[in-house]
């Protein structure tokens, strides 16, 4: 158990619709990251948050949006869906960005699986 | 970001030593080299990561290389609850860049 935990585990729905996925990092963490693993496309990077504040963008479709609330639990919304959107979202959570030059090790959570019918 | 190139797949048989290579020759001066694993659909899972020096842990050791361009991943006894995908992600950056990885399969 990483101390990540995401809701819900599985989430079926239909193109055009709109979901949101929820990520509540580990006590202590400040950063979270959304990172989205599809057959073809493997485990991409999408999105950091620090603190509350956009950190890093990867690539992120625009119709895709997150937010990072006081408590430090962060959002995923996907809007419009479509088939190529059904992936495993994963988030993670580390204290802190980046340190001198390293990166602290990320905890992921068990990940939500997004099916667009 | 530095590029990896890593073995597709290996296989290791149960209770021997799992060594996993990793070739990052542009690796630069202030990126660290991590290794994630995920197991079938979980979540990636932390394993170790290092700068210059060999580095062990609870879960494995690394021996990176003097000119930095490679690095190895052992698993000194590897069981059947270590088949997974082994990434191995060299960095700076807040987010990690994730390849193909290796898949291990640890056999009976």
């Amino acid at each position: 158990d990483s101390g990540v935990t995401q809701t819900p585990k599985h989430l079926i729905t239909a193109t055009g619709q709109r979901v949101t996925l929820r990520c509540s990092p580990r006590s202590g963490d400040l950063s979270v990251y959304w990172y989205q693993q599809s057959l073809d496309q493997g485990l991409q990077f999408l999105i950091q948050y620090y603190n509350g504040e956009e950190r890093a963008k990867g690539n992120i479709l625009e119709r895709f949006s997150a937010q990072q609330f006081p408590d430090l639990h962060s959002e995923l919304n996907l809007s419009s869906l479509e088939l190529g959107d059904s992936a495993l979202y994963f988030c993670a959570s580390s204290l802190q960005p980046t340190s001198g030059g390293a990166l602290y090790e990320q905890y992921f959570g068990p990940g939500t699986r997004l099916t667009v019918t | 970001d530095a590029k990896t190139t890593q073995p597709p797949s290996m296989d290791c048989a149960e209770g021997r030593a799992a060594n996993l290579p990793c070739n990052h020759s542009t690796i630069s001066g202030n990126e660290y080299v991590y290794w994630y694993r995920q197991i079938h659909s979980q979540g990636p899972q932390y394993i170790i990561h290092g700068l210059k020096n060999n580095e062990t842990n609870e879960m494995a050791s690394l021996i990176i290389t003097e000119d930095r361009k490679s690095s190895t991943l052992i698993l000194p006894h590897a069981t059947l609850r270590d088949t997974a995908v082994y990434y191995c992600i060299p960095g700076s950056q807040g987010n990690l860049i994730f390849g193909k990885g290796t898949k291990l399969s640890v056999k009976p």
